[in-house]
């Protein structure tokens, strides 16, 4: 059976601070996808990033970057520099790496607050 | 670029009432998934369609149906509605066969009262 955990209910930091959201999955497939999802307030999902079992390499997008590591199982997610607009609640995610469905496993989300 | 378009965005219904929520994947999108999201917890897979036949099934009660039509757009139809059913459903898409990703709509917020 596949299974997201997601240990950090919640995480409040100081605008500007880095922040990283842990990810750590389980799964016996030996080919699946690990994904990132923010859901601001507003409610919406929006996707960030998708990575597939075997591309390990990290990945850094702006002030977002991703560590992923099958020796440990985690897919971690940091944001530098945070700031106010970052504040949303983060869910990492997990499918298998078959066409037709990829139905996602869902982690119970991190929620991050980044004051001012 | 064009999104996934569920609707409406808002419904509110009372106990044993019926709802449809509709949903219009991506043009060219063939998978289509819907999600349950109860107040505070993760979205759960109820149920998905490729080439509008089901693909998967997750935790979707008896009460609940869905289909996938001709132009791909979907229903998700719930019937002997209860308090329990008010949440969040989104609808997601995505191209079956090159395991792109999924990319949900805004979603449905569902009221039983």
């Amino acid at each position: 059976a596949q299974k997201v955990t997601q240990a950090q209910t919640e995480i409040s930091v100081v605008e500007k601070e880095d922040v990283t959201l842990d990810c750590v999955y389980e799964t016996r497939d030996t080919t699946y996808y690990l994904f990132w999802y923010k859901q601001p307030p507003s409610g919406e999902l929006v996707f960030l990033i998708r990575r597939n079992s075997f591309d390990e390499q990290n990945e850094i997008s702006g002030r977002y970057s991703w560590n992923f590591q099958k020796s440990t199982s985690s897919f971690n997610f940091t944001i530098t520099a945070s700031q106010v607009v970052d504040s949303a609640v983060y869910f990492c995610a997990l499918s298998r790496g078959q066409g037709g469905s990829e139905k996602l496993v869902f982690g119970k989300g991190t929620k991050l607050t980044v004051n001012p | 670029a064009a999104g996934v378009i569920q609707s409406p965005r808002h419904l509110i219904k009372e106990k044993r009432e019926t709802a449809t929520l509709k949903c219009y994947p991506i043009p060219r999108h063939d998978t289509v998934y819907w999600y349950q999201q109860g107040p505070g917890q993760d979205p759960q897979f109820l149920i998905s369609f490729y080439e509008k036949m089901q693909s998967d099934k997750g935790s979707i009660p008896d009460r609940f149906s869905a289909q996938q039509f001709s132009d791909y757009h979907s229903e998700l139809n719930m019937s002997s509605l209860e308090l329990g059913d008010s949440a969040l459903y989104f609808c997601a898409s995505s191209l079956g066969q090159r395991n792109s990703p999924l990319h949900f709509g805004n979603g449905t917020r569902l009221t039983v009262t």
